[in-house]
């Protein structure tokens, strides 16, 4: 069965650089997942912060960057402000045209 | 601006049923593949359900198949999910999704389905 993993937590300071990772469990992450990062603060829906592997979604900092590194999606926040605390999840489209999502990672700023 | 707003859900007993909607506007719904995706409390985001821009082509998690049906109505930009045989498991905030294209780009706000006797 295929999982796709994700960092449970990170900590990072206000100012600093996080890289946040999503992968398989067996094999590699590439733009025919069309990865995308999506952030969720308790009790609110969802938002799409990057998809498409790297293009930002309308509104959304440029201090949040996407890219491959290696065989895993990345999720960069450089430049960590508070309101930036959050769960990221990171979503992989697979062949038979579902979603796949990652566990998710709780950042922390501090 | 796109628009996507869930009803239907509430409370309902086990091996009940429930019908979810979610109204689109803001685009071009009938062009648009649209997603279910739920989150039970205090866990991830979990796909449930697809169907294709002209209704043709659905695709189920396993753990839903056979007891949930996506359907849509281009013609009223709505998506639908009807959920049959309801277990506890089932209790969770459900989220309609879509694109463009094959990526996840907009959310509704969920509605919340709580499956207990």
């Amino acid at each position: 069965q295929t999982v796709v993993t994700q960092e449970p937590s990170f900590s990072v300071s206000p100012g600093g650089t996080v890289t946040l990772t999503c992968g398989f469990n067996s094999g590699s992450v590439s733009t025919s997942n069309f990865p995308t990062w999506c952030q969720q603060t308790p009790g609110q829906a969802p938002r799409t912060l990057v998809y498409n592997t790297n293009s930002r979604s309308s509104g959304v900092p440029d201090r949040f960057s996407g890219s491959i590194l290696g065989n895993k999606a990345a999720l960069t926040i450089t430049g960590a402000q508070a309101d930036d605390e959050s769960h990221y999840y990171c979503v992989l489209f697979m062949p038979g045209g579902f979603w796949l999502f990652g566990g998710g990672t709780k950042v922390t700023v501090l | 601006e796109v628009q996507l707003v869930e009803s239907g859900g509430g409370l309902v007993q086990p091996g009940g049923s429930l019908r979810l909607s979610c109204a689109a506007s803001g685009f071009s719904f009938s062009s648009y593949w649209m997603h279910w995706v739920r989150q039970a409390p205090g866990k991830g985001l979990v796909w449930v359900s697809r169907i294709n821009s002209d209704g043709s082509i659905t695709t189920y998690a396993d753990s839903v198949k056979g007891r949930f049906t996506i359907s849509r109505d281009n013609a009223r930009n709505t998506l639908n999910l009807q959920m049959n045989s309801l277990r506890a498991e089932d209790t969770a905030v459900y989220y309609c999704a879509c694109g463009p294209g094959l990526a996840p780009r907009y959310w509704g706000q969920g509605t919340q389905v709580t499956v207990s006797s």
